[in-house]
């Protein structure tokens, strides 16, 4: 059973903070990934993805992928209140993706 | 450039009844997947789908549950004597051709709920 686990949270940061949201990953044959957010009652929205060892940065975002570890984890920077949203986590398995439960992230004013 | 596009966003069916669900790809896109949301819950794939063909139907439930991509129009998920554990999030995404790194789009969701 090819599984993501993300802690479901909630996480709760200050505004201006950093948040770091984490992600393990079962399949060693994943080779994207990909972070989403999903405000309640809405869609999931792309945010980042990544598809090598390292860094990628993005505006506020830093994503970073251990495929040795099978470890991705999001940074978001001077959290903002409207940040606060339930990220989820993704891999890639041939085509289909494979979704983690989500992290709750409350950003407090 | 218009998004992924899903109609109805909200269905609501009495048990026996049959949901028809939309979804058209973004412009450009040529593949389609159906993921589920159930209450509380994470995505779970249902199925991936090229013009005329299912590519992987393996999230799908055996019964009860089919899917398409006709060559003209949107790809129409069915569901026929819908049961209340069918009530959740339906969620069409799409993906530009394989040379690309997968990324997929999401559309706005249906909104199934079953009395």
């Amino acid at each position: 059973q090819k599984e993501v686990e993300q802690n479901s949270g909630p996480l709760s940061v200050p505004e201006g903070a950093i948040a770091s949201l984490n992600c393990t990953y079962s399949d060693r044959g994943s080779q994207s990934f990909f972070w989403y957010r999903q405000y309640s009652g809405k869609s999931p929205e792309l945010i980042m993805s990544i598809y090598s060892n390292g860094d990628k940065e993005d505006g506020r975002f830093t994503a970073q992928l251990n495929k040795a570890s099978q470890y991705v984890s999001l940074l978001i920077r001077d959290s903002q209140p409207s940040d606060s949203a339930t990220y989820l986590c993704a891999g890639d398995s041939s085509y289909k993706l494979i979704f983690g439960s989500g992290t709750r992230l409350l950003v407090r004013p | 450039n218009a998004g992924v596009m899903q109609n109805p966003r909200h269905l609501v069916r009495r048990r026996g009844q049959e949901a028809r669900l939309r979804c058209s790809p973004m412009k450009g896109h040529s593949h389609v997947y159906w993921y589920r949301q159930l209450p509380e819950e994470g995505l779970k794939f249902m199925v991936y789908l090229q013009k005329e063909n299912i590519i992987d139907e393996s999230g799908m439930p055996k019964e009860r549950f089919s899917a398409e991509f006709p060559k003209e129009g949107p790809s129409i998920l069915r569901i026929q004597q819908v049961v209340r554990g069918d009530s959740a999030a339906y969620f069409c995404a799409s993906s530009p051709d394989r040379g690309g790194n997968n990324e997929q789009f999401f559309g706005p969701g249906t909104r199934l709920t079953v009395l």
